[in-house]
């Protein structure tokens, strides 16, 4: 069990410019989901997927986000046209879930995207 | 909708001395309560996990949290406090979405521990 890693872990990038982030789950875990914390603030949920399916998506997540799982391994996060409102930290966790019942998500150590 | 309170936003204790962390929820079925651990540059590490059962949780590095329904609240405790645990305290809740669990997390604790 090597844990949820996330890449990269920072990203400078300027206003109006296309970033993407890559989640990789524990290996085996079928759900996953993309949280996104801002300074002083908790984790918020944007998007959650089991296996490729991409069943929830938060009001935060604009037009201009866009998350996908390819045959239900990795999942990337891309933001297009950024703006400086979406400087944060986007976390990653991976779950292994059946059915409703609550489950222990496994959070990555995140990528902290900074918009110039 | 759901909701988690975290009154407290930075709390410093003394090394050794106790400590109690406040979550206050909200939320209209059986919780699924969560506390994390947030340190600067780490991800979240989960510290405990309330589903069902014995309201009295024990977790890692020696926190325990108690969960009282009639209250809505889900404190963190730890008897004796060290250096090392110094760090972000996230305490949250889960709920259904498309057959997964999301969580709603409070707006975090900030512990410093005077030495």
């Amino acid at each position: 069990d090597t844990g949820v890693s996330q890449d990269p872990r920072h990203k400078i990038t300027k206003r109006g410019q296309n970033v993407t982030f890559r989640c990789d789950p524990i290996s085996e875990h079928n759900r996953l989901y993309w949280y996104r914390q801002t300074l002083g603030q908790g984790p918020e949920f944007l998007t959650y997927f089991q296996n490729e399916a991409q069943l929830e998506k938060s009001r935060l997540l604009s037009d201009r986000f866009s998350a996908e799982r390819p045959k239900g391994s990795f999942s990337t996060l891309e933001i297009q046209r950024t703006e400086q409102g979406d400087s944060a930290m986007y976390l990653c966790a991976s779950s292994l879930g059946s059915g409703p019942l609550g489950e222990t998500q496994y959070f990555g150590p995140g990528t902290r995207l900074l918009v110039l | 909708a759901q909701s988690v309170t975290q009154p407290d936003i930075h709390i410093t204790v003394s090394e050794g001395a106790s400590l109690e962390l406040r979550c206050n929820y909200s939320y209209g079925a059986t919780p699924y309560l969560f506390w994390y651990v947030q340190s600067p540059g780490q991800g979240l590490q989960l510290l405990l996990k309330y589903f069902s059962g014995d309201t009295l949780v024990q977790g890692i590095k020696g926190f325990e949290a108690e969960f009282k329904r009639s209250q809505s609240s889900f404190n963190l405790r730890k008897p004796s406090v060290h250096w090392s645990d110094a760090a972000e305290y996230f305490c949250a809740v889960g709920s259904l979405t498309g057959g997964g669990n999301k969580l709603t997390f409070g707006t975090g604790t900030q512990l410093k521990v005077e030495l």
